[in-house]
C-alpha cells in the first residue's frame, strides 16, 4: 500500500521569506503526485501536478515542485511568499496500482506573518 | 463547468438523527470519492465510485453510514442514527481517469455538519 509522509505540520513564515514543504512517497512503481491548497475555511484546490516529463513542475500563484524519483519525494517549493499564503496544503500521490484513487498526506498548516 | 455542488452547506442536527449529504459531480467525470475532514484525523477518504459502482468503501466508518450513487450525476452519504462524532467537514470530489494515467480530483465546497 502507498502511503505519503509531510514532515512539517505547522510551518510559520514571515513575509518575502522562502518556502519548501517536504512530501516523500512510499511506493516504487509508476506514480502521479499533486499538491493541494486549502485556504481558511474552503474546500481543496489543485496546485499543481505531475504526471510524466519535466520533474520541476510549476503551479499556480509561484509554487513550483520537483519530484525526485531516486528520494522518492515531491517537494513544494515558493521563492518569496505571501499573507495569502497562509493555508493548509496536502501532497497527494496516485500510483499505477491504485485505481484513480488518491492517498493524501497529513497536511502542513502554514502561516505567513505580516 | 459549475464545478462539484454539494447540499447543504451546512447541517446542524441533534444525535440520532438521519443525516443525507448531497453532491453532484462534474459532468463527464466517472469517479465521484467521499472524505472526511477532521482537525484530529485528518483527511480521510470514505468510499469512491467509478461509473455509479463503489469501489472502495474500506473507509466506511461503520454501519452508520451509508453512500450511493443512482446515476451520473447525483450521489448521496447517510448518516442513521448520527452521532456527535461524526461532525466533520464531508468533501465530495469527481475526476477522470485519462487514458493511461491518472485525472485530477476536483473538490466541491463540503458540507460542515455539527451534531449536537
Amino acid at each position: 500500500a502507498q502511503s505519503v509522509s509531510q514532515h512539517n505540520h505547522h510551518v510559520i513564515l514571515s513575509e518575502a521569506a522562502s518556502l519548501e514543504l517536504g512530501c516523500n512517497y512510499s511506493y516504487g512503481g509508476t506514480v502521479n503526485l499533486f499538491w493541494y491548497v486549502q485556504y481558511p475555511g474552503q474546500h481543496l484546490q489543485l496546485l499543481l501536478k505531475y504526471f510524466s516529463g519535466d520533474p520541476l513542475v510549476k503551479g499556480i500563484k509561484g509554487f513550483e515542485a520537483e519530484f525526485i524519483k531516486s528520494k522518492f519525494s515531491f517537494n513544494l517549493r515558493k521563492p518569496s511568499v505571501q499573507w495569502s499564503d497562509t493555508a493548509e496544503y496536502f501532497c497527494a500521490v496516485n500510483s499505477d496500482n491504485a485505481g484513480n484513487m488518491l492517498t493524501f498526506g497529513g497536511g502542513t498548516r502554514l502561516m505567513v506573518k505580516p | 463547468d459549475a464545478g462539484v455542488i454539494q447540499s447543504p452547506r451546512h447541517e446542524v442536527t441533534e444525535m440520532g438523527q438521519e443525516v443525507t449529504l448531497r453532491c453532484k459531480p462534474i459532468s463527464g467525470h466517472d469517479y465521484l470519492f467521499w472524505y472526511r475532514q477532521t482537525m484530529m484525523r485528518g483527511l480521510e477518504l470514505l468510499i469512491y465510485f467509478n461509473n455509479n459502482v463503489p469501489i472502495d468503501d474500506s473507509g466506511m466508518p461503520e454501519d452508520r453510514f451509508s453512500a450511493k450513487m443512482p446515476n451520473a450525476s447525483f450521489s448521496t452519504l447517510k448518516i442513521q442514527p448520527s452521532e456527535p462524532r461524526d461532525s466533520a467537514v464531508y468533501f465530495c470530489a469527481s475526476s477522470s481517469r485519462l487514458a493511461g494515467g491518472s485525472d485530477t480530483q476536483y473538490f466541491g465546497p463540503g458540507t460542515r455538519l455539527t451534531v449536537l
